[in-house]
């Protein structure tokens, strides 16, 4: 089983597009995030939630839009893309806050 | 701000032999974590030490913490081939809201 999953795995799409990236956890933790990985591998966190409700958001454009319908699922959802969103997106999870992060796999999206 | 810094950036050793990578912080911390990724994929935890701490193990991962010094230190014994991936520190700053910062990484190269 899966503890952090995300779709898509790959995303490609044009400049402008508006795309949104999935993700879910089974191990019942309260807490989740999106980073963001750079062509250095440099991780910066964009969001956390927990227990559905924002709790740290990072100096990320407004077109970054978070959405957690359930303490499982926290998606991404993103406007107008830029050629600079492209990178690797991970979601986590943890139990509790600063503690240890459980990551997805990572959706790789490039913008044309 | 960048809270956590690993060095090297880059390691390459021979199987068996010892691998050492060393995270430098800022501020004061609660805790400090050791992740690793291999390539393509996501962060896997490693080992959390506290700051009450001075050292930990984990199989063949001693990590070891100095306050004092603001540094940890990640040693890999008897090193193998899958060993190979990059390694980060991830620390929270006491006034950071609950935020969890990742250094840059260490990338390990372990040559069979």
């Amino acid at each position: 089983d899966t503890a952090v999953s995300q779709t898509p795995k790959y995303l490609v799409t044009q400049m402008g597009n508006d795309k949104s990236i999935k993700c879910e956890q089974n191990l019942g933790h309260d807490t989740m995030y999106w980073y963001k990985q750079d062509s250095k591998k440099f991780l910066k966190i964009m969001f956390s939630y927990n227990n559905k409700e924002l709790i740290i958001n990072e100096t990320v454009p407004n077109r970054f839009s978070p959405k957690s319908p359930d303490k499982a699922h926290l998606n991404l959802h993103i406007n107008s893309l830029e050629l600079g969103d492209s990178a690797v997106y991970f979601c986590a999870s943890s139990q509790v806050l600063r503690g240890e992060q459980f990551f997805g796999p990572g959706t790789r999206l490039t913008v044309l | 701000s960048q809270q956590g810094e690993e060095d090297p950036q880059a390691l390459s050793i021979q199987e068996g032999e010892n691998a050492t990578m060393n995270c430098s912080y800022k501020t004061s911390i609660n805790n400090l974590q050791w992740y690793r990724q291999n390539s393509g994929r996501g962060l896997v935890h490693l080992i959390l030490i506290r700051s009450n701490e001075r050292e930990k193990h984990s199989g063949r991962l001693r990590v070891t913490l100095d306050t004092s010094k603001k540094s940890s230190s990640l040693l890999i014994t008897a090193s193998r081939a899958a060993d190979t991936a990059s390694y980060f520190c991830a620390t929270d700053e006491e006034t950071s809201y609950d935020k969890v910062i990742f250094g840059p990484g260490t990338s390990l190269s372990v040559i069979p």
